[in-house]
C-alpha cells in the first residue's frame, strides 16, 4: 500500500493521560498537513510541515499538542494531558508541491475517544 | 479568510435519479476546488480537483463544476447507486507562502433509497 498511513485507528485514552499519533506519508512527498475533524464538521487544518520543518501553527493547536516529523518523512501528533474536547478524528494527509499549489492525499485518520 | 459552505446538509434521493451538490465559497481567487467523499468513521476520498483555469472536471458519473465569478461549484452524480453514499466535502487551498492548507465546507451527507 502506497497511500497515507496512520496509526493506530482508534485509541480511547482516559482524561489526562498523553498520546501519540503517527502519519506515515505517501513517500518522496515533501509535504505534510494534520486536520481534526468533529463530529458534523469539516476537517480543520492544524499544522503544516515542509519537509522537516513545521512552517506554521492552527491557533487550535493549544500548547498541549505537538507535532513533529524528524527527517521529513513519518509524522508524529502528541496531546499531552488530554481533555475530553479533545475527542475527534485526527487525519493525515501529504502532497508533493514543487512550485505548484499540490493535490493532498489522506489517511485513514485516527478517532481519539477522551473519557 | 476564505469560507466554504455546504447546502443542504443531508439529502435523500431514490436510487437511479441524477443529483447536484452544492458549495459555495467567498474568496474567487482560489487556486483549485476538490470534492471528496467520505464514508463514516473513514478518512477522505479524492474524487475530482477542479483548477482555478478550468470549468470542469468530469471522472465516470461525476461531474464538478466550477465558477469562480457567483462563488460555486457543484457536483453532480448521474445515475446514483445505494454505493454512493456518503458525505461529500468540498475544499479550497489557501495557499500563504506555500502552505496549501484546505478549507472544507461542512458536507452534505447523501443518502441513496434502494
Amino acid at each position: 500500500d502506497t497511500g497515507v498511513s496512520q496509526n493506530p485507528r482508534h485509541k480511547i485514552t482516559k482524561r489526562g493521560q498523553n498520546v501519540t499519533f503517527r502519519c506515515d506519508p505517501i513517500s518522496e512527498h515533501n509535504r505534510l498537513y494534520w486536520y481534526r475533524q468533529t463530529l458534523g464538521q469539516g476537517p480543520e487544518f492544524l499544522t503544516y510541515f515542509q519537509n522537516e520543518a513545521q512552517l506554521e501553527k492552527s491557533r487550535l493547536l493549544s500548547d498541549r499538542f505537538s507535532a513533529e516529523r524528524p527527517k521529513g518523512s513519518f509524522s508524529t501528533l502528541e496531546i499531552q494531558r488530554t481533555e475530553q474536547g479533545d475527542s475527534a478524528m485526527y487525519l493525515c494527509a501529504s502532497s508533493l508541491s514543487e512550485g505548484g499549489v499540490g493535490i493532498q492525499y489522506f489517511g485513514a485518520g485516527t478517532r481519539l475517544s477522551v473519557l | 479568510k476564505q469560507e466554504v459552505t455546504q447546502i443542504p446538509a443531508a439529502l435523500s434521493v431514490p436510487e437511479g435519479e441524477n443529483l447536484v451538490l452544492n458549495c459555495s465559497f467567498t474568496d474567487s481567487a482560489i487556486y483549485n476546488l476538490q470534492w471528496f467523499r467520505q464514508d463514516p468513521g473513514k478518512g477522505l476520498t479524492s474524487l475530482l480537483l477542479i483548477q482555478s483555469s478550468q470549468r470542469e472536471q468530469t471522472s465516470g458519473r461525476l461531474n464538478a463544476s466550477l465558477d469562480k465569478s457567483s462563488g460555486r461549484s457543484t457536483l453532480y452524480i448521474a445515475a446514483s447507486q445505494p454505493g454512493d453514499s456518503a458525505t461529500y466535502l468540498c475544499a479550497s487551498p489557501v495557499s500563504n507562502f506555500g502552505n496549501e492548507k484546505l478549507t472544507f465546507g461542512t458536507g452534505t451527507r447523501l443518502t441513496i433509497i434502494p
